[in-house]
């Protein structure tokens, strides 16, 4: 079974922090996403990344970067973390050939 | 881009009543429809998909049908169990990304 493992299950942060949050799978999956979820807007994509030092844009990308330096770790980055951006936050890896999600266990921030 | 929409945003069923989740997509470009469950607290899991050359797949006592001329696809949860309860999410595949629908929340009472 492919592994998803997201740094933090909860993170507390002040408004206009940079905050980092990591997404590391143990697979040879080629792609790796970042999704956020909020209560009846389902999931929504922020960014994701079809190969190592290659990131595209997702639905809501305004105020999140992201960094992929190696295969197994995509890197979602809050420039400067406001309210707005309080959210569940999940990583979802995808083998190049097809099939469904493999999830994280996701990360819950609260921007105060 | 692809625009998929869920129905109902909640279900409560009594257990062992069947249950029916519908989504609808907008573009005939999506080929793959895959249905996710989350429990509380929980990642979404893959329980099932379909594929654009299949009309109806079945996994024990959950199945997928899929009308590609109406574009809308089902989820169908049958003699339904107390651990059924969870939202359930679709999605649709296009151009290597997918579009989630909002979440159904199954309630099944005892």
């Amino acid at each position: 079974d492919v592994k998803v493992t997201q740094s933090s299950r909860y993170l507390v942060k002040r408004t206009g922090e940079k905050v980092f949050l990591e997404c590391v799978q143990d697979m040879d999956h080629e792609n790796m996403f970042w999704y956020r979820q909020d209560p009846g807007l389902g999931l929504r994509l922020i960014y994701f990344s079809y190969d190592v030092k290659m990131k595209e844009k997702g639905d809501i990308p305004e105020g999140y970067s992201v960094s992929r330096e190696k295969k197994e770790r995509f890197s979602l980055i809050l420039e400067s973390a406001s309210t707005n951006q309080t959210s569940m936050y999940l990583c979802a890896t995808l083998l190049g050939t097809g099939g469904g999600y493999t999830f994280g266990s996701g990360t819950r921030l609260t921007v105060v | 881009g692809e625009n998929v929409e869920q129905h109902p945003s909640t279900l409560s069923v009594q257990e062992g009543d069947s249950a029916v989740i519908k989504c609808t997509y907008s573009d005939s470009a999506s080929n793959y429809f895959p249905w996710y469950k989350q429990e509380l607290g929980k990642r979404p899991q893959l329980i099932i998909d379909i594929r654009s050359n299949v009309g109806e797949k079945k996994d024990q006592r959950i199945a997928v049908t899929l009308n590609k001329t109406a574009k809308h696809f089902s989820l169908h949860i049958t003699e339904t169990q107390p651990e059924d309860s969870a939202v359930y999410f679709c999605a649709a595949h296009n151009f290597n990304k997918f579009y989630f629908g909002s979440g159904t929340k199954l309630n099944v009472k005892p």
